[in-house]
């Protein structure tokens, strides 16, 4: 069974300061890793995604992750916050053939104070 | 762009109607999952589908059915609401990929808070 764990319901970051967003997974196998941002009263959208390769992945918005194997982590950052990224952000894992695709974590609410 | 859309953004019934939350997406994605969102828990599959007629249970079927007649579209049907069932429901769509699948980032609808009384 795969599973994804988010540690902190709620992070709060300066406007300015970097931002980290943590998240650990659990699969047996290699790993398709998300994450998805979610605005209030509003679906899911997504941000990046590790298939393989660069363990550093670039997505929208100014945001990276970091695939880490051996930690079995895949942490959300940015290097400045932005008030307007304030919002739900949840990590999911897949596996290749894998038709229910994806797992998710229970999300992280970020608020980024002015 | 992809569109994912969903009936009702808010719908308010009573315990024991019967519930139809229907999606709709216009990208001819084979792959159709409905999910429930509730705080603390994360998004938790209840039922997807990857072809016309063709459903499988997720993790949380019970209390509910689906429908997919079309391709474009995946209704989830409560056959007798109950209040436990209150809770934001997302669909959401991708393409298939075959072996490969689950490369693919899913797309969302907006969501439909549901809530029985």
């Amino acid at each position: 069974a795969q599973s994804v764990a988010q540690p902190e319901d709620q992070v709060n970051v300066a406007e300015g300061n970097p931002l980290t967003v943590k998240c650990t997974y659990s699969v047996s196998g290699n790993p398709y890793l998300f994450w998805y941002v979610q605005y209030p009263n509003r679906g899911l959208q997504f941000l990046l995604k590790y298939i393989t390769g660069d363990n550093l992945v670039k997505g929208s918005y100014g945001f990276e992750a970091e695939f880490n194997k051996s930690q079995t982590s895949f942490h959300l950052k940015k290097p400045s916050a932005l008030v307007s990224d304030s919002a739900l952000y949840f990590c999911a894992v897949s596996l290749s053939g894998s038709a229910r695709q994806l797992t998710f974590g229970s999300g992280t609410q970020l608020t980024v104070l002015p | 762009d992809v569109k994912v859309t969903q009936s009702s953004r808010y719908l308010v019934k009573r315990t024991g109607e019967k519930v139809f939350l229907e999606c709709v997406q216009d990208m001819d994605h084979e792959n159709m999952f409905w999910y429930r969102q509730d705080p603390g828990l994360g998004l938790r599959l209840i039922y997807f589908s990857y072809d016309v007629k063709m459903k499988e249970k997720g993790d949380i079927p019970e209390g509910y059915s689906v429908s997919r007649e079309k391709k474009e579209r995946f209704s989830l049907i409560l056959e007798s609401a109950s209040t436990n069932q209150t809770s934001m429901y997302l669909c959401a769509s991708t393409h298939f990929l075959g072996p490969g699948q689950g490369k693919n980032e899913q797309f969302f609808g907006p969501g439909t808070r549901l809530t029985v009384l």
